[in-house]
């Protein structure tokens, strides 16, 4: 079955700096997905990827895809307060189930 | 083992049928999440029940959707009159108060 495995596992930053978190599976990615997870609420969705190379922004995150590398990385410039939470990857684990890695869980200091 | 498990994994149904999806959550976790994602979409949250709470609905795209959670453990989602646009995988998610969710392996539902 396909693992993803995501670092770091925490991260601490203090506002307007940029940072990065990357997921890398144990298989072939053949799509990606990143979600923000926010204490009491749901899921977000934040994109999709699907090609490799592909790169798609949403306001101050960026994710890109290396089919090769089997890796995503998301990156987030000049982080905020509101960006503070954990951030997923997940991806079709090829048994009808879905795979999720750990989670990354971003503070962002004032 | 001790994560949170789902069934049927596979259900296959006629359009305008009722179908039922169970939940198991991890033991003591507090909060449970309904999720479904369709083909090459993301995640769409459903349905969360915290603790003895109402749970947050906002998230059922019709009343066909409901769901319940007895004795604050096991929860099941129940889809009235299922239509085609309903097939997808339908991801149950557990936590204890704190942002990690847990995620099940998926229900996932074809509806002819």
């Amino acid at each position: 079955s396909q693992e993803l495995e995501q670092s770091p596992q925490s991260l601490i930053v203090q506002e307007g700096k940029n940072l990065t978190i990357n997921c890398t599976s144990s298989k072939t990615l053949y799509g990606l997905y990143w979600y923000k997870q926010k204490y009491g609420e749901g899921l977000i969705f934040l994109m999709m990827l699907q090609k490799g190379g592909e790169e798609k922004s949403h306001e101050k995150i960026t994710a890109k895809l290396d089919e090769k590398k089997q890796q995503s990385s998301l990156h987030i410039t000049a982080s905020q307060p509101s960006h503070a939470g954990i951030y997923l990857c997940g991806a079709d684990g090829g048994n009808n189930d879905m795979r999720f890695g750990a989670g990354t869980r971003l503070t962002v200091k004032p | 083992g001790a994560g949170v498990s789902q069934s049927p994994s596979n259900k296959v149904t006629e359009k305008g049928k009722d179908v039922e999806l169970r939940c198991d959550p991890i033991s003591g976790h507090t909060a449970l999440y309904w999720y479904r994602q369709s083909l090459g979409q993301g995640l769409e949250f459903l349905i969360y029940f915290q603790g003895n709470s109402a749970p947050d609905k906002s998230g059922l795209p019709s009343d066909r959707f409901s769901a319940e959670r007895t004795g604050g453990s096991v929860s099941t989602l129940t889809i009235q009159r299922t239509q085609q646009e309903d097939s997808a995988v339908y991801l149950c998610a557990s936590s204890l108060g704190t942002y990690t969710q847990y995620f099940g392996p998926g229900t996932r539902l074809t509806v002819l």
